[in-house]
């Protein structure tokens, strides 16, 4: 059964930083890629970031662009985001899924929330 | 960057009814499309990915349609299970995946 396991959220004051990790069982982690999909409160979905498999070719939203990193380390069947310079617009429920096909996920973890506010 | 419309963006149904949503782009993806279900305070489920497909596990009751711009995700017979947002994904390119707005279902 695949499972991926967020942690790593919580309040953080504007301008600050904060590291997300996202460990991944039950699948052969390395062969996929995996993304980052955030959702402000009571918002839509909004696609964050993308790392490939082989290559780790990181992608990002126009909005997190050098502000946020995408990482993974296979040895840990883990990937990140961190997150730099945090603005209340960050403010959302931060989901890693799976993304096994260049496009669609098909398996979410349950979420690790960010709040960004003084 | 490829803009995505839903609509409606809320639509109320009895059990029994069938049901479409459509998802428009702003250019053509393809059949790069995906649809996923969400419930209150759970994490979205793909439902239909590269537009027709169904994902493994989905009841058949879900069907996925279209190309090029228009896409239509069609729930024949509304179950009690099926409320809920609806979104529809573009994945037409590696670095740029775009979500619908969405379209709450109520029964």
């Amino acid at each position: 059964e695949v499972q991926l396991l967020e942690s790593g959220g919580g309040l953080v004051q504007p301008g600050g930083s904060l590291k997300l990790s996202c460990v991944a069982s039950g699948f052969s982690f390395s062969n996929d890629a995996m993304a980052w999909v955030r959702q402000a409160p009571g918002k839509g979905l909004e696609w964050v970031s993308s790392i490939s498999s082989i290559a780790n070719r990181p992608y990002y939203a126009d909005s997190v662009k050098g502000r946020f990193t995408i990482f993974r380390d296979n040895s840990k069947k883990t990937v990140y985001l961190q997150m730099d310079n945090l603005r209340g617009d960050d403010t959302a429920m931060y989901y890693c899924a799976r993304d096994p096909r260049a496009g669609d996920l098909d398996n979410w973890g349950q979420g690790t929330l960010v709040t960004v506010s003084s | 960057d490829i803009q995505m419309t839903q609509t409606p963006s809320t639509l109320s149904a009895f059990l029994g009814d069938k049901v479409t949503i459509t998802c428009r782009a702003s250019q053509n993806i393809g059949n790069w499309m995906a649809w996923y279900q969400q419930k209150p305070g759970k994490a979205p489920k793909l439902l239909i990915y590269k537009a027709t497909t169904l994902e493994t596990g989905v009841p058949s009751r879900f069907s996925g349609s279209g190309s090029g711009t228009e896409f239509s995700l069609t729930i024949n017979s509304l179950q009690p299970d099926d409320f809920g947002t609806y979104y529809c994904q573009q994945f037409y390119s590696f670095s740029e995946r775009t979500f619908g707005p969405g379209t709450k279902v109520e029964i």
